[in-house]
């Protein structure tokens, strides 16, 4: 079973762009979650997806923002990129089933804004 | 809100000795989870172990073991045996009973292993 992807691996911006990344979760997957993970904040929430619908959001600018779609992919967005947006952004997706499903994680994509 | 605490920033162990990560939370919550995360130089967070805050017992794999003290909010981590391949970041984290999946870690540890 393939694990969680995510696209892309790298990616280099300016100040003010905007960018999308993306996330497929492993088959069967219906949740979603979003991670920032940076040197000196380590890692933080971003949100949570099931089923399309926004579950939980972490304590970030309205500069990010997700979705999921009806297939349980996962795209999130940050528009006007600032410099403090370069960050290891990692995907996680579950089963969401009873008791304490696991969190399987992608890669990251590692985004830097100059 | 909860809060993890990882006090050692960095440890290192010996090949094929033990070494004892360490972690506190604070929570208001009975009911919980915890776990531990590897992060390797590839960056995927791996799943080491995890623990039910209702589960008196210990969890264990393999080499892997914790220390859950329920009443002192802590959560151990021992690795036994160290081998090369377990030189990593390490991560504690903790998880609500709520509907919620989302995660609370800690701020790591970097676990060096030396031959």
């Amino acid at each position: 079973k393939a694990g969680v992807t995510q696209t892309p691996r790298y990616l280099i911006k300016t100040r003010g762009q905007q960018v999308t990344l993306s996330c497929s979760p492993i088959s069967g997957h219906r949740s979603v979650s979003w991670y920032q993970q940076t040197p000196g904040q380590g890692l933080q929430f971003l949100f949570e997806y099931f089923s399309e619908t926004q579950r939980n959001k972490g304590n970030f600018p309205g500069r990010f923002s997700g979705r999921q779609f009806s297939n349980s992919r996962s795209e999130m967005n940050v528009s006007t990129l600032e410099l403090g947006d370069s960050a290891l952004y990692l995907c996680a997706s579950s089963y969401r089933g009873e008791g304490a499903s696991p969190l399987h994680f992608g890669n990251g994509t590692r985004l830097t804004v100059t | 809100a909860q809060t993890v605490t990882q006090s050692q920033p960095e440890m290192s162990v010996q090949e094929a000795e033990t070494v004892t990560l360490s972690c506190t939370y604070d929570t208001s919550e009975s009911d919980y989870y915890l776990f531990w995360y590897k992060q390797p130089p590839s960056r995927q967070m791996i799943l080491v172990i995890r623990q039910e805050a209702y589960k008196q017992q210990n969890a264990t794999e393999n080499r892997f073991s914790v220390n859950f003290q329920k009443a002192a909010k802590s959560f151990s981590l021992k690795i036994s045996d160290s081998q090369l391949g377990d030189a990593a970041m390490y991560f504690c984290a903790y998880r609500g009973q709520g509907g919620s999946e989302k995660l609370v870690f800690g701020k790591g540890t970097k676990l060096t292993v030396n031959p």
